[in-house]
């Protein structure tokens, strides 16, 4: 069966300090990969998504990057945290077909 | 861009009643689903519907697609609190492959 691993659960950074989150899937060839933000009990916003090695697409400008050195493998980065970046980071996986996600645990970023 | 609006956005109900969650949009969308998520965890697909008017039940949750299949509903009966949580839906459309479209989510609360 398939499994998505996210780490760090929980995180605090100072600002200006770097970031980077992990994401990787199991059981599993050639996923789309995609990592969201979400506001405090609200819906999720689409950062990046991936459907190969090397291949990301941004949704929206922002201080954060993404990369896929890895079939399974997906990075969340960023060179010089913002206080606007704190939040939950979701990280989610699907097949070839695209409409199902499914999700990790999520990453609770705190920039101070 | 297409648009899901959820609503209400919050609901606090006592065991043992019925509740409902709609999500509306102006587009129509090629399936639709529904997900549930506890506070810190990453959401948990519950259904996927696909067909015009395709009605699914899960044991005491009740999904509708309508029609026109631009919006859904979530009927939950005899609501327990491990009901509790933040109701979202997602839906894809032909023009987004791969790509899901959140609504801002229904947060609610059974109390015992």
């Amino acid at each position: 069966s398939q499994t998505i691993h996210q780490w760090p659960a929980t995180l605090v950074q100072p600002v200006g300090s770097p970031l980077s989150l992990e994401c990787t899937v199991e059981g599993t060839s050639n996923p789309n990969l995609y990592w969201y933000r979400q506001a405090a009990g609200r819906g999720l916003q689409l950062l990046f998504y991936s459907v190969g090695i090397g291949q990301i697409s941004s949704e929206v400008p922002q201080n954060l990057s993404a990369s896929r050195p890895q079939d399974r493998q997906f990075i969340l980065s960023s060179k010089k945290l913002l206080l606007s970046d704190s939040g939950f980071y979701l990280c989610a996986w699907s097949d070839g077909g695209g409409n199902i996600q499914y999700f990790g645990a999520g990453t609770r970023l705190s920039v101070l | 861009t297409q648009l899901l609006e959820q609503s209400p956005q919050f609901l606090s109900i006592q065991e043992g009643e019925n509740l409902t969650v709609y999500c509306n949009s102006s587009s129509v969308f090629s399936s639709l689903q529904w997900y549930r998520q506890e506070p810190g965890e990453g959401p948990v697909l519950l259904v996927t519907v696909v067909t015009g008017g395709e009605v699914k039940k899960l044991k005491r949750l009740t999904f509708q697609f309508g029609d026109a299949r631009k919006d859904s509903s979530l009927h939950i009966t005899a609501a327990q609190p491990g009901d509790t949580g933040l109701y979202l839906c997602a839906g894809t459309s032909t023009d987004s492959w791969g790509k899901l479209q959140f609504g801002a989510g229904t947060q609610v609360v059974v109390t015992p």
